[in-house]
């Protein structure tokens, strides 16, 4: 089993701050990084798929970037807004076909 | 389009009994992947199938899981005798390939319960 590692393990922001946090995973034989949101009460839902070091990825007020020679990847949110509440994911994978997922970012975002 | 599927939403058993739970995937989606988070921890991966064969199943926790799927389509797991230890949420995922560079589409998961 891979160690992937996420931080913090929870945040609360206020509306309109803007926050990141940090995904770790192991520098070797890597294949892809994902990244997902999970909201309460419904299933994970993709943000981004990386897979090339020095990837950024964008979708509207959020970003990722990868770092896959140091082993990490960061998920920026710009300008925090309520229906950003949710925990974050990111799953690494070394193979392309197993995925290893942290335990997530809860995010709190205070109206 | 339909989304992934599974059922049931919620199944309660007795310790020792068999349960089987179900995934409809995308249809056309080409890999399909079990995963199972239990109470405070993060999702564990169980095992993913290429069509239907499933290559490698070592991440299955014990003899008593089992997947199959057929007609590259439905996919059920399936658990002998269970234990609470085995009481988690299981999810079911599926994307175009079986390929890392394809996002996974997640069915909304079956909340088991052994009591």
């Amino acid at each position: 089993i891979l160690n992937v590692e996420q931080s913090p393990q929870s945040l609360h922001v206020q509306e309109g701050d803007s926050t990141n946090f940090t995904c770790s995973f192991p520098s070797s034989n890597f294949y892809a990084l994902h990244w997902y949101r999970w909201e309460t009460a419904k299933s994970p839902e993709a943000l981004f798929v990386m897979t090339l070091n020095g990837d950024e990825k964008k979708k509207g007020r959020i970003s990722a970037t990868l770092n896959t020679k140091e082993g990490y990847s960061y998920l920026y949110i710009k300008g925090s807004q309520p229906e950003d509440s949710a925990t974050y994911l990111c799953a690494f994978s070394n193979t392309g076909n197993q995925f290893y997922f942290g335990t997530g970012t809860s995010l709190t975002v205070i109206p | 389009g339909a989304g992934v599927s599974q059922s049931p939403s919620n199944k309660v058993t007795e310790k020792g009994k068999d349960v089987e739970l179900r995934c409809d995937p995308i249809s056309g989606h080409t890999a399909l992947y079990w995963y199972r988070q239990r109470l405070g921890q993060g999702l564990e991966f169980l095992i993913y199938f290429q069509g239907n064969s499933a290559p490698d199943k070592s991440g299955l926790p014990s003899d008593r899981f089992s997947a199959e799927r057929t007609g590259g389509s439905v996919s059920t797991l399936t658990i002998q005798r269970t234990q609470q230890e085995d009481s988690a949420v299981y999810l079911c995922a599926s994307s175009l390939r079986v390929l890392g560079d394809y996002e996974q589409y997640f069915g909304p998961g079956t909340r088991l319960t052994v009591t």
